[in-house]
């Protein structure tokens, strides 16, 4: 299994103002990823956070929007971009430990004003 | 396109046993998966089928037909705290998880 850290746990921001999110994972995994939630909604994937080399963003999202950052195998993190009302979701990191597991962290509940 | 079909919500009475469909039209299959998610906290992984079969763990079982594309999850000795959604994800030829939009489901005493 993997433990994953999120920061912050949840916001609330301003719109037209940047949100950096932070995952944290308790061991070296290959893979990890990015997702939204919408309230009452089912999982969308943002992108995959590469190491060493860019994201693999998903159609509809961008990397001006949704800059990703993955410095070593245990850490990224995902800054939401000139906020709007409807970037409000909770926002969750997830790493694929092996072929079928995949772990969830707390997730990041934003709201934008 | 892909889609994967759950229903939106369902009830049953604790101590009894549910069923949760899911069926599913992707581009390939590369395992099915089932989450339970507390209102409010991450999903946590349940199950995973490959095979065409019944999985069983514990109080939960997860059966596959990759032929018809379907799947279920079957939640005996039902508790209080198995009130969640349960998320079904299959992961396409790509290697990408579709994710179901879920099932809410409530327990009654």
């Amino acid at each position: 299994s993997a433990v994953i850290s999120q920061k912050p746990s949840r916001d609330i921001c301003q719109r037209g103002t940047s949100l950096t999110i932070q995952c944290q994972v308790d061991s070296q995994v290959t893979m990890m990823f990015w997702y939204r939630q919408q309230p009452g909604q089912s999982l969308t994937l943002i992108a995959t956070a590469n190491q060493g080399s860019e994201a693999t963003y998903e159609s509809g999202f961008v990397i001006d929007k949704f800059p990703i950052s993955r410095p070593n195998l245990t850490f990224s993190t995902l800054t939401v971009s000139n906020m709007s009302p409807e970037d409000s979701s909770i926002y969750l990191c997830s790493v694929g430990v092996t072929e079928y597991e995949q772990y969830f962290g707390p997730g990041t509940r934003l709201t934008v004003t | 396109g892909q889609n994967i079909d759950q229903p939106t919500e369902m009830t049953a009475t604790e101590g009894a046993i549910v069923q949760i469909n899911c069926t599913y039209q992707t581009s390939g299959f590369n395992g099915l998966f089932w989450y339970q998610q507390h209102a409010g906290e991450a999903p946590t992984f349940l199950s995973y089928n490959v095979l065409d079969g019944l999985e069983e763990k514990g109080r939960f079982s997860s059966f596959l037909s990759r032929s018809k594309g379907y799947s279920y999850l079957l939640l005996k000795e039902l508790q209080m705290k198995d009130s969640a959604s349960y998320l079904c994800a299959v992961r396409d030829s790509n290697y990408q998880l579709i994710w179901g939009a879920g099932t809410k489901l409530i327990i009654k005493p």
